[in-house]
């Protein structure tokens, strides 16, 4: 069974850089697609990007200025930067695997999500 | 920008009840790349439907999805208590990439 766990500071101030990570277990992260997605606090879900196994991107035009998706097969985990957060970045983030070598891909894992909150 | 729209926002309804849940797409869509999931309380989202009409593994026969287009529809044949959640239709196929409807909650009338 294919395990994915967020893990990276819960606090951030503003005008600094949120970093999460995304642990896999279970399974290989080679062959697929891996996404990251937020949720601020009593909202909607809102996609910010993904990765593929091979290092290609694709981020949400509303955040891709300030995102940075990676990758790091050998330790099998992807990572998730933005830059100049603001309260508006406070969310729970989740990471996703999407099913395919190959774009579009569905989203069948999940991991539990971690709340960042963004304060001084 | 393709924007989803989801109706109603809520939706109240009795275990043993039906729920058609609407998923409306601001352009023509592949079906093969609209999906739905369900959130509950705390917890991660939960594939239930993908290219519009197929069952994710482990999802009860009750759960069924169709349309194409830009109308797109969740039922759940019989509620039962555990059903009780949000739920998010998703496209995944068509620029920008990914995007979410904002969501129907099922709640217990």
């Amino acid at each position: 069974q294919v395990h994915l766990q967020e893990s990276g500071p819960g606090l951030v101030k503003p005008s600094e850089t949120l970093s999460l990570t995304c642990t896999v277990s279970g399974g290989s992260i080679s062959s697929y697609f891996w996404s990251w997605i937020r949720q601020p606090p009593g909202k909607g879900l809102e996609w910010i990007g993904f990765i593929s196994y091979s290092g290609s991107t694709k981020y949400n035009p509303s955040l891709n200025s300030r995102v940075t998706i990676s990758v790091d097969t050998s330790k099998s985990h992807f990572s998730l930067k933005v830059n100049s957060v603001t309260a508006a970045d406070t969310a729970v983030y989740y990471c996703a695997r999407g099913q395919s070598s190959s774009w579009p891909a569905r989203f069948d894992y999940w991991g539990r999500g971690t709340l960042v909150t963004v304060s001084s | 920008e393709i924007v989803l729209t989801q109706s109603p926002g809520t939706l109240s309804l009795s275990p043993g009840e039906r729920a058609t849940l609407s998923c409306r797409v601001s352009q023509s869509v592949s079906s093969s790349y609209l999906a739905w999931f369900q959130q509950k309380p705390g917890q991660a989202p939960r594939l239930l439907i993908y290219g519009a009409s197929s069952r994710a593994t482990g999802i009860p026969d009750r759960f069924s999805g169709s349309g194409s287009g830009t109308d797109f529809t969740l039922t759940i044949s019989r509620l039962e208590p555990e059903d009780f959640a949000v739920y998010y239709c998703q496209q995944y196929g068509s620029s920008p990439t990914v995007t979410f409807g904002g969501g129907t909650k099922v709640e217990i009338k």
